[in-house]
C-alpha cells in the first residue's frame, strides 16, 4: 500500500512568487491536513479537506488556501511568498479526521 | 504557556539506557499520538491512544487521561532510536491536532 506521497520534496522560490504543493493521500483515505514546520514555531496546523470541503483551518493568512480533489489528491498554495514561509510543508492523510494520521515526507520550501 | 508540553526538550543518552519522554496538555482532547522525525523531515507515526497503555516492540507509550499526561518509553535504546519526538494531541474543541515542541533524543555507542 503506497504511503503519503508529497511533491515536489524541494523548492526554492523568491519573494512574492507563489507556490504550489501537492499531497497524493493512502488510497481510501478522505482526509487530508497540512502543517507548516518552523524551527521557531515547530508544527502548526494550516487546514483540514474532507470529501473535497475545507473542515478546519489554523490561524494563517488568506496567502494560504488549498483544495481537493475528488480522488482525495490535495493542493496547497501559498501566495506572494515571504522570507517567514519558508519551511517544512507536511501533508498527514487518514481514514476520519480523529484516526491515525500518516504523514508525508514534506516540501522544504526555501524563500529568498 | 503552550497547549501541549513536552520534557525534556534535549535526552542524551548511551546505548541500552531505558528513556522516558514525557508529554503535558491541557485542552480536552479524544486521542494523543506519538511521533518520530528523523533528520530529512518525514515523520512517523509512533502510537495513537485515547486510554492505558500501548507496547510495540522496544517501544511503550502510556497515558492518564485524568492527570492530562502521556508518557513514551524506549526499552534497550540503540543508536538508532536517535530522532526528534513529537507528542500531538486531538483538540477536540478546535477540531485539530496540536503539537508538542518535541523532544530530541540522542543515543551514543
Amino acid at each position: 500500500k503506497a504511503g503519503v506521497t508529497q511533491t515536489p520534496r524541494y523548492l526554492i522560490k523568491t519573494r512574492g512568487q507563489q507556490v504550489t504543493l501537492s499531497c497524493s493521500p493512502i488510497s481510501g483515505h478522505r482526509s487530508v491536513s497540512w502543517y507548516q514546520q518552523t524551527p521557531g514555531q515547530g508544527l502548526q496546523f494550516l487546514f483540514e479537506y474532507f470529501s473535497e470541503t475545507q473542515r478546519n483551518k489554523g490561524n494563517f493568512p488568506g496567502r494560504f488556501s488549498g483544495r481537493q480533489f475528488s480522488n482525495s489528491r490535495s493542493e496547497m498554495n501559498v501566495s506572494t511568498l515571504e522570507l517567514g514561509d519558508s519551511a517544512l510543508y507536511l501533508c498527514a492523510s487518514s481514514f476520519e479526521s480523529n484516526t491515525e494520521a500518516f504523514f508525508g515526507q514534506g516540501t522544504r520550501l526555501t524563500v529568498v | 504557556k503552550n497547549e501541549v508540553e513536552q520534557s525534556p526538550q534535549n535526552l542524551t543518552a548511551q546505548e541500552g539506557e531505558f528513556i522516558t519522554i514525557n508529554c503535558s496538555y491541557s485542552v480536552g482532547i479524544s486521542a494523543l499520538h506519538w511521533l518520530q522525525q528523523h533528520p530529512g523531515g518525514g515523520i512517523v507515526s509512533l502510537f495513537m491512544l485515547s486510554s492505558g497503555k500501548k507496547k510495540h516492540g522496544r517501544l511503550i507509550a502510556t497515558i492518564n487521561i485524568q492527570e492530562k499526561h502521556s508518557s513514551l518509553h524506549i526499552t534497550a535504546s540503540h543508536p538508532r532510536d536517535s530522532a526528534v519526538y513529537i507528542c500531538a494531541v486531538y483538540d477536540m474543541g478546535a477540531q485539530k491536532l496540536v503539537f508538542g515542541q518535541g523532544t530530541r533524543l540522542t543515543i551514543n555507542p
